[in-house]
């Protein structure tokens, strides 16, 4: 079946930097966008990036995280990556994984996320 | 950019409707989609493009957009519909994600 599998996460010190993984399976990767979804504790979701296909390479990110965060993604593993670098306390969280769903047409667009993983999570404290 | 408001918290009795909200400027004209969260569990989608049900959702839920206000109707209320409940939309001007703060639902 459709899963996508996080890992990666664990315990930095602020200023460090950590690499989160997403293992895709069960549907053809290279076909889908694919992004991050972030959520503090007790908080509500943030969405932080995603990727286009590798065809276009095109990436997007929030703003709490631009210049510091890089999305990339690997076709021949089925994973997408989130390289994350000068983190602080406020990166703590637990990062999901998500498939980005939908299209826009002429008047607007119906995006979304309609398979997350279970998430991986990230702390930063020294 | 857009911003997507959301109550913090629905009371409903079991059997009862429950009715989620998510307001925004002309969201009318923009598509909204809903996400469900148990706690300690991943979001699932419930309701995406205003209306429309994901496979494996039951008819109980349904969703309408109108105005300044789309909204998230679940009828026969259970208790396993305990959760919260987020909004999300399309920001075209910076294509951006947006997630409302969230509701969460209790059943009394």
């Amino acid at each position: 079946q459709v899963q996508l599998v996080e890992s990666g996460g664990g315990l930095v010190k602020p200023g460090g930097s950590l690499r989160l993984s997403c293992a895709a399976s069960g549907f053809t990767f290279s076909d889908y966008y694919m992004g991050w979804v972030r959520q503090a504790p007790g908080k509500g979701l943030e969405w932080i990036s995603y990727i286009w296909t590798t065809r276009s390479g095109y990436t997007n990110y929030a703003d709490s995280v631009k210049g510091r965060f890089t999305i990339s993604r690997d076709d021949t593993k089925n994973s997408v990556y989130l390289q994350m670098n000068s983190l602080t306390a406020e990166d703590t969280g637990v990062y999901y994984c998500a498939r980005r769903a939908g299209y826009c047409d002429r008047i607007t667009c119906y995006i979304y996320m309609d398979v997350w993983g279970r998430g991986t999570t990230v702390t930063v404290s020294s | 950019s857009y911003v997507v408001t959301q109550a913090p918290s629905v009371s409903v009795a079991p059997g009862e409707t429950a009715f989620i909200t998510c307001g925004g400027s002309s969201i009318g004209s923009k598509r909204v989609h809903w996400y469900q969260q148990k706690p300690s569990q991943a979001p699932v989608l419930v309701i995406h493009s205003d209306d429309d049900r994901p496979s494996g959702i039951p008819e109980r839920f349904s969703g309408s957009n109108s105005g300044n206000t789309a909204t998230l109707t679940i009828s026969e209320v259970a208790a396993g519909d305990e959760a919260d409940y987020y909004c999300q939309v399309w920001d075209g001007s910076n294509e951006h994600l947006v997630f409302g703060g969230g509701t969460k639902l209790t059943v009394l």
